[in-house]
């Protein structure tokens, strides 16, 4: 099983500013690698797939780039509706599988 | 608008049996992959099962392979999630998800269903 690991899990920042979070996975799986947005008490939000292609709707605050096993989620300027739990997966392969989570909070 | 509503979550005995539904509209069900997701409390994300378009095609995590039966009714614009001898570790929303793009995505989700294994 191909294994996602996050970090960090937790980020605590102000408004406005940039946050970055990155995703690992154990096996090369080239750019097959969404993000999602989860609230408290919501269903999970896709905000990205094949590694950078932004979802429909989504605010172009929030970028992905990387390939083979290392990924990164940007949001360039932090808004107030940010705060959430992020969790990349792997597109790839059965099992299909989650990194643990980063839970971004507002200052 | 897409929209995915589950069904059938509830309380159940260690070792019983519980059927969920997802209902599908706006969608064109029959040509998209759909799976089952689930989060225990205050858990991350992990994924349970896939069946292709046709439904010819099934996948399981290991932790429910020979327990759990995904299946669909494409007339009826419906998944279902055949889930037996359940254990305490099984307990935890359950969300169904649409296939979504670049590769096996998620990108529409049900509102989940609450799935409690207890005595």
């Amino acid at each position: 099983d191909i294994q996602m690991t996050q970090s960090p899990s937790s980020v605590s920042a102000y408004v406005g500013d940039r946050v970055t979070i990155t995703c690992r996975a154990s096996q090369v799986i080239g750019a097959w690698l969404a993000w999602y947005q989860q609230k408290p008490g919501k269903a999970p939000k896709l905000l990205i797939y094949a590694a950078s292609t932004l979802q429909s709707g989504v605010p172009s605050r929030f970028s992905g780039s990387g390939s083979g096993t290392d990924f990164t989620l940007t949001i360039s300027s932090l808004q107030p509706e940010d705060s959430a739990t992020y969790y990349c997966q792997q597109a790839n392969t059965f099992p299909l599988t989650f990194g643990g989570g980063t839970k971004v909070e507002i200052k | 608008e897409v929209q995915l509503v589950e069904s059938g979550g509830g309380l159940v005995q260690p070792g019983g049996s519980l059927r969920l539904s997802c209902a599908a509209s706006g969608i064109t069900f029959s040509t998209y992959a759909m799976r089952w997701v689930r989060q225990a409390p205050g858990k991350g994300l992990e994924w349970v099962s896939d069946i292709s378009a046709s439904g010819s095609g099934t996948y399981y995590a290991d932790s429910v392979q020979g327990r759990f039966t995904i299946s669909r009714d494409n007339s009826k614009d419906t998944l279902y999630l055949q889930m037996n001898s359940l254990r305490a570790d099984d307990t935890a929303v359950y969300y169904c998800a649409k296939d979504g793009s670049g590769g096996k995505t998620f990108d529409y989700w049900g509102q989940g269903t609450l799935v409690t294994v207890s005595s």
